[in-house]
């Protein structure tokens, strides 16, 4: 099956600066690759996704990026403020599959 | 909120004895999950249904006991479960399985004696 590897674990950055996430993953076939974020007491909720069919996509300050020939994923946000503190998650799945196999997260502190 | 809500959303129980959890979806949905998320491991899919049919089982023991009576209702019956089984259960709906955006529950915390 699919394996999903995330780093770094941990991630503290300072207001305004920028912070990165990277995924790797094992299966050639998976073709959807979403973010989560997960806050205090709550479950993830989905923050951006790319299919395989691009190379990068952007909302705002949160952008992901995805090499399908390295096999690897990243997440970038920028401008980094307190309220993005969090939990967050890769996924990747393949289409026609009922799994989102996931990352173990990073949680990310941003410092004011 | 995210449109699934989750009851309850805290549970102590014991090795001997038997509770349920219950999700319920308000988006219309077709397809519903439960994960388990336990510290520093990835979320693990226990069950799926579509369109109230279960279409996967990933090899979860059998004292987790899933039913889906409709499309908007997600139960998970417990019975007999070991302390290493405490984690927080999510549940979670989409349109349909695969390839959609996956809308999670805030969780049960569930803590096994």
């Amino acid at each position: 099956g699919e394996n999903v590897e995330q780093h770094p674990s941990t991630l503290s950055v300072q207001e305004g600066d920028s912070a990165v996430i990277k995924c790797t993953y094992s299966d050639s076939a998976s073709n959807y690759f979403p973010w989560y974020k997960q806050e205090l007491g709550k479950g993830p909720q989905l923050i951006i996704d790319i299919r395989s069919n691009v190379g990068e996509k952007k909302d705002q300050r949160i952008a992901v990026t995805l090499n399908k020939t390295a096999k690897h994923f990243s997440l970038h946000i920028t401008e980094t403020q307190p309220e993005d503190s969090a939990v967050y998650f890769c996924a990747a799945s393949i289409a026609g599959a009922n799994n989102l196999f996931f990352g173990t997260g990073t949680r990310l502190t941003v410092i004011p | 909120e995210t449109g699934v809500t989750q009851t309850p959303r805290h549970l102590v129980m014991g090795m001997t004895n038997k509770k349920s959890l219950k999700c319920e979806q308000h988006l219309g949905h077709n397809a519903m999950y439960w994960y388990k998320q336990s510290a520093k491991k990835p979320l693990e899919l226990m069950f799926v249904y579509n369109f109230k049919e279960q279409t996967e089982n990933n090899s979860v023991p059998s004292r987790f006991s899933p039913e889906c009576p409709n499309s908007s209702h997600l139960f998970l019956h417990l019975h007999t479960l070991q302390p290493e089984d405490s984690a927080l259960y999510l549940c979670a709906s989409s349109p349909r399985t695969s390839f959609y955006e996956q809308f999670f529950g805030p969780g049960t915390r569930l803590t096994v004696l």
